[in-house]
């Protein structure tokens, strides 16, 4: 069993749309959480970085970390078109137990327009 | 402010045949890391540098890859000799290394196919 565990998608919606998307977590000693985007033959954009359980939000992106049940969600709103991309979830441990992210396998979206 | 820069970005090579990947990260970033991504999945990490010290290799199979940080800037990643299950993304990453909230920012990769 994997780590981090990510639905595969494909996710398809309207254009204008919530886009939700999720990972579940084993390790409790993960404290870091990310949300990288990634285009087609490009590398990781980092979007969104949360420590600990809670929420954070810059512009129509939304990330939420709960701990207890370990699983963070990314919501996307007013999807746009641009926004067709990869998703891939991220996690690491505090940094005296070394800097390792550990991703999930991603999330591919599709925004239609 | 230049971003991770690899190449090439894309390298194809018939088996057993050695390749390399070169990084130069971003301008006083201390920490560089070396991802492996397969079709489908997520980056796994290969090699971990701080300055020119490996810190972290217990991914890096030793046995056909090797790695380099000279004077602890660029990088390279050699495959000797390569195999047809090589095929995949080698992604960049660096860091500037300090703190707890440490953000890695990733290259656009360089894409393998081992025929």
């Amino acid at each position: 069993q994997k780590e981090v565990e990510q639905d595969p998608g494909p996710l398809s919606v309207p254009e204008g749309a919530i886009v939700s998307l999720n990972c579940t977590y084993s390790n409790s000693a993960f404290q870091y959480f990310m949300w990288y985007r990634q285009y087609s033959r490009k590398g990781p954009e980092l979007l969104m970085y949360t420590y600990s359980s809670g929420n954070k939000e810059d512009g129509r992106f939304t990330a939420q970390v709960d701990k207890s049940s370990k699983y963070i969600s990314l919501f996307i709103r007013d999807s746009q078109p641009s926004d067709s991309a990869t998703y891939l979830c991220a996690m690491r441990k505090v940094k005296a137990a070394g800097n390792k992210l550990t991703f999930g396998g991603g999330t591919r979206v599709l925004v239609k327009p | 402010e230049a971003g991770v820069v690899q190449s090439p970005r894309y390298k194809i090579i018939e088996k057993k045949q050695p390749v390399a990947f070169w990084c130069n990260p971003i301008s006083g970033h201390n920490t560089l890391y070396w991802y492996l991504q397969n079709l489908g999945q997520g980056p796994e990490l290969l090699i971990r540098y701080e300055n020119e010290e490996a810190v972290d290799d217990s991914q890096l199979p030793k046995d056909r890859f090797s790695a380099e940080r000279l004077k602890g800037v660029d990088s390279t990643l050699k495959i000797q000799p390569a195999e047809l299950g090589d095929s995949a993304v080698y992604l960049c990453a660096s860091s500037l290394g300090l703190g707890e909230a440490d953000t890695q920012y990733f290259g656009p990769g360089t894409r393998l196919t081992v025929l």
